[in-house]
């Protein structure tokens, strides 16, 4: 079981937007700002799409954005794409120095 | 561009050590802004980090893992390594090394987001 909750599957259709949600404590996602966000495509490396919660990294188009409230952190991809199907992934520094993921979700376009 | 390559056996077998390193490319390892970690998936499952290492020797483990695991420096070779004893099957994962950003607030330093990882290796372990 992951430390960081994650739907495990959302869809959307192409143009829609989505959102997917990260859950964690007080100890990680509530207490930094240290979120980040990675698309995972079969076979190959996660990509960082979002940093410190609502950052886009240079080259990550602006459909992509992070925030968060409380405890938990969301994703939204707007203007869903067919290259947008893929895994992604949360993680949060913690309190105790450690670095954690969410479980995945994996985002099918219809 | 920062390159970084998995090397290591791709088959252990139960009870065993498994032994991985990451040789880092295109820039230096002995830098103040970058912690080095490595991260492993199990096939068809999500992405677990193990333990980071700063070019220091500091280093910080996955707490369900700490007992096992050994992670160090070579910065002469700009390499890291890993070493994660008493192996099962149940840990045959692809293992990635990657690139973490290092911050200081307040004097406490921190992970921010990875931005470069290697392609990953498949380990088997064989019971």
């Amino acid at each position: 079981q992951s430390a960081l909750t994650q739907p495990a599957s959302v869809s959307g259709s192409p143009g829609q937007s989505i959102t997917i949600s990260c859950t964690g404590t007080s100890s990680d996602v509530g207490d930094y700002n240290y979120v980040s966000w990675y698309q995972q495509h079969p076979g190959k490396a996660p990509k960082l799409m979002i940093y410190d919660v609502n950052n886009r990294p240079s080259g990550v188009s602006n459909r992509f954005s992070g925030s968060k409230s409380g405890n938990t952190a969301s994703l939204t991809i707007s203007g869903l794409q067919a290259e947008d199907e893929a895994d992604y992934y949360c993680s949060s520094y913690t309190s105790n120095s450690t670095l954690e993921f969410g479980g995945g979700t994996k985002l099918t376009v219809l | 561009q920062l390159l970084l390559q998995e090397s290591g056996p791709g088959l252990v077998k139960a009870s065993e050590t498994l032994s991985l390193t990451c040789t880092v490319s295109g820039g230096s390892i002995s830098t103040s802004d970058y912690y080095w970690v490595w991260i492993r998936q199990p096939p068809g499952k999500g992405l677990e980090w193990i333990g980071t290492i700063y070019y220091t020797g500091s280093t910080y483990y996955n707490p369900s893992l700490k007992s096992r695991v050994t992670i160090s420096v070579d910065t002469s070779k700009n390499q890291f390594s890993l070493k994660l004893s008493s192996v099962t099957a149940a840990e045959t994962a692809v293992y990635s090394c990657a690139r973490v950003v290092r911050g200081v607030i307040m004097g406490r330093p921190i992970h921010h987001q990875i931005d470069y990882w290697g392609q990953g290796t498949l380990v088997t372990v064989s019971s």
